[in-house]
């Protein structure tokens, strides 16, 4: 069964404080790790696709990496807007593609 | 584009009542549809899971159902709710390289 951990459940940075965001996964066959961001009350909104170990995608002030066994979020100089619960799912080589996600990580940045 | 609608936003419903969400795309053809409920402080649980009109696949056995009567469209429904159901559902759309997902419905199940 594919699992998804991340950690921590809850992050507080002050404002410019770099950070990085741990995503685990055990999957039968990856065919791709995803990064969502979620306000709250509302859907996830797509960031990046990973699909193989040592791939890296950049979007403003954030990195995601991947490795063969993790997935890491890195946050450069957040600011207030950055403030989310970030997700992270991995889709794994099942026949309808199942999407597996993990239960977030509560990012507040503080001014 | 594909874009991906979903109501109601939010709902309150009496234990015992129906329930009925619709979701539904534009901007493609035989999409494979998901529902996914969020409950508080965890992560998104797969409910059902379409690949086609009349499709249905359940991940877990509970108190609801799905429906595609039509290629873009797939409805969640209830006969009769329990407090249980309450949270946050999602429709989500699967392309070949993400998951787009809707707006969202808060249920409250009272």
């Amino acid at each position: 069964e594919d699992q998804v951990t991340q950690s921590p459940e809850a992050l507080r940075l002050q404002e410019g404080e770099s950070s990085s965001l741990n995503c685990s996964y055990t999957v039968s066959g990856l065919r791709g790790l995803f990064w969502y961001r979620q306000d709250p009350g509302k859907g996830p909104e797509f960031l990046f696709t990973l699909y193989s170990a040592g791939e890296e995608k950049e979007k403003e002030r954030l990195k995601a990496t991947l490795t063969k066994k993790e997935s890491f979020l890195h946050i450069t100089a957040p600011k207030p807007e950055d403030s989310a619960t970030y997700l992270c799912a991995v889709r794994s080589t099942g026949g309808y593609q199942k999407v597996t996600f993990g239960t977030g990580t509560k990012l507040q940045v503080i001014p | 584009s594909q874009t991906i609608h979903q109501w109601p936003a939010t709902l309150v419903q009496p234990v015992g009542s129906p329930l009925s969400l619709e979701c539904t795309v534009e901007g493609t053809s035989n999409p494979n549809l998901y529902w996914y409920r969020q409950a508080a402080g965890r992560g998104l649980q797969l409910l059902f899971y379409s690949v086609g009109i009349g499709q249905i696949s359940s991940e877990v056995p509970q108190n609801l159902s799905a429906s595609r009567p039509q290629d873009r469209q797939f409805i969640l429904s209830s006969k009769k709710l329990l407090l249980s159901d309450s949270g946050f559902y999602l429709c989500a759309w699967n392309s070949n390289t993400e998951l787009f997902f809707g707006s969202g419905t808060q249920l409250s199940v009272l």
